[in-house]
């Protein structure tokens, strides 16, 4: 156990809709950290937070946003869902070494 | 851009047969290359952090390596458990938010 917790494990929608993934850093970490992994490109990052305020940004579509809250958990919304946006979503908190430790993910299944 | 390629895809021994997988990067400047182990479905979970060409980490079965260029993680004496996918990643200095950069991953299979 990472102890970096996210909800739901699966998921599945239909196109055009909008979802929000949540996650929970472990206790202590700051920082959050969102990559997406599909079949053909691996695992991308996609935007990372610290104490609440946006660090940096990656491969992000537009059509996805993320926050963290006070509390430290961050949320990640995903809208105007296409069929493409099927993939496994992961979360990840770091060690001040810079270790990234990964939630289990959440499946997301756009039909 | 900063980018890592691991070699082979894929690969299949029998338990008890040693091996190596490659990861070749290109980075600006090194801040650490990370070894991942993922199995089908789950998080990738954190094996070994190195940080400057010449260090090692071992663990268990598992050895990793640094060069300039590259990272093997050898495995000795392999066990159908150790089947997985094994992740490589750099983290680049300068970085502002220290993300990893992922390799596309070595998919082991250990048969008995």
């Amino acid at each position: 156990d990472s102890g970096v917790t996210q909800t739901p494990k699966h998921l599945i929608t239909a196109t055009g809709q909008r979802v929000t993934l949540r996650c929970s850093p472990r206790s202590g970490d700051l920082s959050v950290y969102w990559y997406q992994q599909s079949l053909d490109q691996g695992l991308q990052f996609l935007i990372q937070y610290y104490n609440g305020e946006e660090r940096a940004k990656g491969n992000i579509l537009e059509r996805f946003s993320a926050q963290q809250f006070p509390d430290l958990h961050s949320e990640l919304n995903l809208s105007s869902l296409e069929l493409g946006d099927s993939a496994l979503y992961f979360c990840a908190s770091t060690s001040v070494r810079g270790e990234a430790f990964f939630g289990q993910g959440t499946r997301l299944t756009v039909v | 851009e900063d980018q890592v390629t691991q070699s082979p895809e894929a690969l299949r021994l029998q338990e008890g047969e040693s091996s190596s997988l490659n990861c070749s990067y290109t980075v600006s400047g090194l801040r650490g290359l990370f070894w991942y182990r993922q199995d089908p479905g789950k998080g990738p979970e954190f094996l070994f952090t190195l940080y400057s060409a010449g260090e090692e980490k071992e663990k268990e079965r598992l050895k990793a390596t640094l060069t300039k260029k590259e990272s093997f993680l050898h495995i000795t004496a392999p066990k159908p458990e150790d089947s997985a996918t094994y992740l490589c990643a750099v983290q680049a200095l300068g970085n502002a938010g220290n993300m990893l950069t992922f390799g596309g991953g070595t998919r082991l299979m250990v048969k008995p």
